[in-house]
């Protein structure tokens, strides 16, 4: 079973829609939490941590539900420039290993 | 300031041959990461450097497979006798400090390998 699992997607979404994506991961032993933006035949950036209370950036939330060992990112009012894949990533308590998971790729259309 | 940078951007190597992918992290940032990433796929765990220490390689798919950062500055990755299977992006990502928390990994651009 992969450490980190992703809906693949795509999720075809209008502009100004609000979409919700998910995230499990296997370990209870991981410690941080993080989404990733990944734009085509680009390097990762750093959306947002995620931390335990939850958080907002903006049009961005993230949730953390650890008794579930899941993960979410909610989108809203999207816009064009959202397109890309979002990757969930986590890392254990102690290590400095981070996995990844395989994306979700959005396409917000006009 | 600087960001990541990574050298080269694009390598074509014959099935076999020996490369060399280099990484500049961020000035003073402590961390460095290696990954693979497949297409369609996310990044993968090669290995990590606190300076120059090589604290973990659980990633390094096989002994053709080969990290360093000497110096705790720049670092290479040595991919010995090439295959196709090792055709993928490769990322270096640094952060500033190592196991701390909730530190940001600043990504390089990526080589991009393909192994003919």
């Amino acid at each position: 079973r992969k450490e980190v699992e992703q809906d693949p997607g795509p999720f075809n979404v209008p502009e100004g829609a609000t979409v919700a994506f998910n995230c499990t991961y296997s370990n209870s032993a991981s410690q941080s939490f993080f989404w990733y933006r990944q734009d085509c035949r680009k390097e990762p950036k750093l959306l947002m941590s995620v931390y335990s209370s939850g958080n907002e950036d903006g049009r961005f939330t993230a949730q953390l539900n650890r008794a579930s060992q899941y993960i979410s990112l909610l989108i809203r009012d999207s816009k064009l420039s959202d397109s890309a894949t979002y990757l969930c990533v986590v890392r254990r308590y102690n290590f400095n290993k981070f996995y990844f998971g395989s994306g979700t790729k959005l396409n917000v259309k006009p | 300031g600087a960001g990541v940078s990574q050298s080269p951007r694009y390598k074509v190597a014959k099935r076999g041959q020996d490369v060399a992918l280099r990484c500049d992290p961020i000035s003073g940032h402590v961390s460095l990461f290696w990954y693979q990433q497949a297409l369609g796929q996310g990044p993968e765990f090669l290995t990590y450097f606190q300076n120059e220490a090589q604290l973990d390689k659980s990633g390094l798919p096989s002994d053709r497979f080969f990290a360093e950062r000497p110096e705790g500055s720049v670092s290479t990755l040595k991919i010995q006798r090439t295959q196709q299977e090792d055709s993928a992006v490769y990322l270096c990502a640094s952060s500033t400090e190592g196991g701390k928390g909730q530190e940001t990994q600043y990504f390089g651009p990526g080589t991009r390998l393909l192994v003919l």
